[in-house]
């Protein structure tokens, strides 16, 4: 299973929003509607941020948004705060019953 | 409140085997699978396994298949990944995450286990 790819990096000022594309295959992203998104920040463990492709867990700030269209899923994150720095990585369930993450993109806030 | 609490960190040499647990509290571990991610330093993060603690049934990644092998102990709500003949590329962070029964996402991570690799 190859990884879902991701850009390398991203970086918006603060107030800005960038939005960060996922791209898949017909047999996970496409397959389904099961995309979650990640942040980690350096030395921690990854935190949910968007599940279900769109989905907000609770206490995540309704800054951060997601979509999906064909085998590309994306996530938004608008008035970009210092806070928002991080790496985050898209991932998907797929048609073999396994999971499989993106290559993961760092954010940098101007 | 929920937590998955992992075994600290381990060396070892190539060629070996490594155990790392993963104790959940806070929740009820036989209704929630446990999946294992690495992160090697500086990379993604990598799927490697999953594991239903009522069956202890098991699906492993296809690229690990044959050296992961994932278990449970319900009476003290603790899965455990062991991983063998290591190689230096094994070399990596090791996380559990939960996934409730009809989720398809992690909601709970461990804190994370360093495995180091050296000769």
């Amino acid at each position: 299973q190859s990884a879902l790819t991701q850009p390398a990096s991203a970086s918006g000022s603060p107030g800005q929003s960038i939005t960060i594309s996922c791209t898949g295959t017909s047999s996970d992203v496409g397959a389904y509607n099961f995309v979650s998104w990640y942040q980690q920040h350096p030395g921690k463990a990854p935190k949910l941020m968007i599940y279900d492709v769109s989905n907000r867990p609770s206490g995540v700030s309704n800054r951060f948004s997601g979509s999906k269209s064909g085998n590309t899923a994306s996530l938004t994150i608008s008035g970009l705060q210092a806070e928002d720095e991080a790496d985050y990585y898209c991932s998907s369930y797929t048609s073999s019953i396994t999971w499989v993450f993106g290559g993961g993109t760092k954010l940098t806030v101007l | 409140q929920v937590q998955l609490v992992q075994s600290g960190a381990e060396v070892k040499n190539p060629g070996a085997s490594v155990k790392i647990s993963c104790k959940g509290s806070g929740y009820t571990f036989t209704s929630n699978s446990l999946h294992w991610v690495r992160q090697a330093p500086g990379q993604r993060l990598e799927w490697m396994g999953w594991i239903n603690p009522v069956s202890g049934d098991t699906k492993y990644s296809q690229k690990l298949q044959g050296r992961v092998s994932i278990t449970r102990e319900t009476s003290t709500s603790t899965a455990y990944m062991e991983l063998s003949s290591l190689t230096f590329e094994d070399a990596a962070v090791y996380y559990c995450a939960r996934r409730v029964r009809g989720n398809y996402h992690f909601d709970f991570w461990g804190q994370g286990t360093l495995v180091t690799v050296s000769s």
